[in-house]
């Protein structure tokens, strides 16, 4: 595995109350990532991040905040938790070299009813 | 932005045949193209990737192509065996930009006995 944890890795919560998604890594690498899975839509980018506190949108980041300030910890927030940010959320890793290698963490599946 | 498709999304095959997932992509900038290995319950996990410099890679059983031409890719795993049931996702990127991926929906490879 590549280092990177998830936490939590279940979570049931209802719909309007903050969420708040944790990845960690110990590698050190520059670029993290969210992801959302839902089928029939692969995996789709949420946020990601190039540096502390240097993060950009990705092409589903409506209803999603991220906060990086530190290296090693990359933050999903659910402001208002809806029912269609149910879903298994992937965090993924990058060391920025020209190899361009992405390794995922292993996943948390939040349930919003 | 990238669009990636990919087909079949369910895949059977008895153990010991050939099976073969193919992607589409369109942008033609595009030139790193990854494929991940799902299974149950866990992260995708990078097995085979592919940069637009070369046309084929093999590593042992999994071999991808690429024909930029045409925008297409494809993964090609040789004498199947039942531990390769899984979700198989391929993957487009721009290398420099962050590496962000952009994925295809997924093929479920069951190989049966």
């Amino acid at each position: 595995d590549a280092g990177i944890t998830q936490s939590p890795r279940h979570k049931v919560t209802e719909t309007g109350t903050p969420v708040t998604l944790r990845c960690h890594q110990t590698e050190n690498h520059r670029y993290m990532y969210w992801y959302r899975q839902d089928p029939g839509h692969g995996l789709r980018l949420i946020h990601y991040s190039y540096g502390v506190k240097d993060t950009d949108k990705g092409e589903v980041s409506d209803g999603y905040s991220v906060s990086r300030s530190k290296t090693e910890d990359f933050l999903l927030t659910l402001e208002s938790a809806t029912s269609s940010q149910t879903s298994v959320y992937f965090c993924a890793i990058n060391d920025g070299s020209r190899y361009n290698e992405q390794f995922f963490g292993p996943g948390t599946r939040l349930t919003v009813l | 932005g990238e669009n990636v498709e990919q087909h079949p999304s369910t895949l059977s095959v008895q153990e010991g045949d050939s099976a073969v997932i193919k992607c589409t992509y369109s942008d033609s900038a595009s030139n790193y193209f990854p494929w991940y290995k799902q299974e149950l319950g866990k992260g995708p996990q990078l097995i085979i990737d592919i940069r637009s410099n070369v046309g084929e890679k093999k590593d042992q059983r999994i071999a991808v192509t690429l024909n930029k031409t045409a925008k297409h890719f494809s993964l090609h795993i040789t004498e199947t065996q039942p531990e390769d049931s899984a979700v198989y996702f391929c993957a487009a990127s721009i290398t420099g930009t962050a590496s962000k991926l952009t994925f295809g929906t997924g093929t479920r490879l069951q190989v049966t006995l």
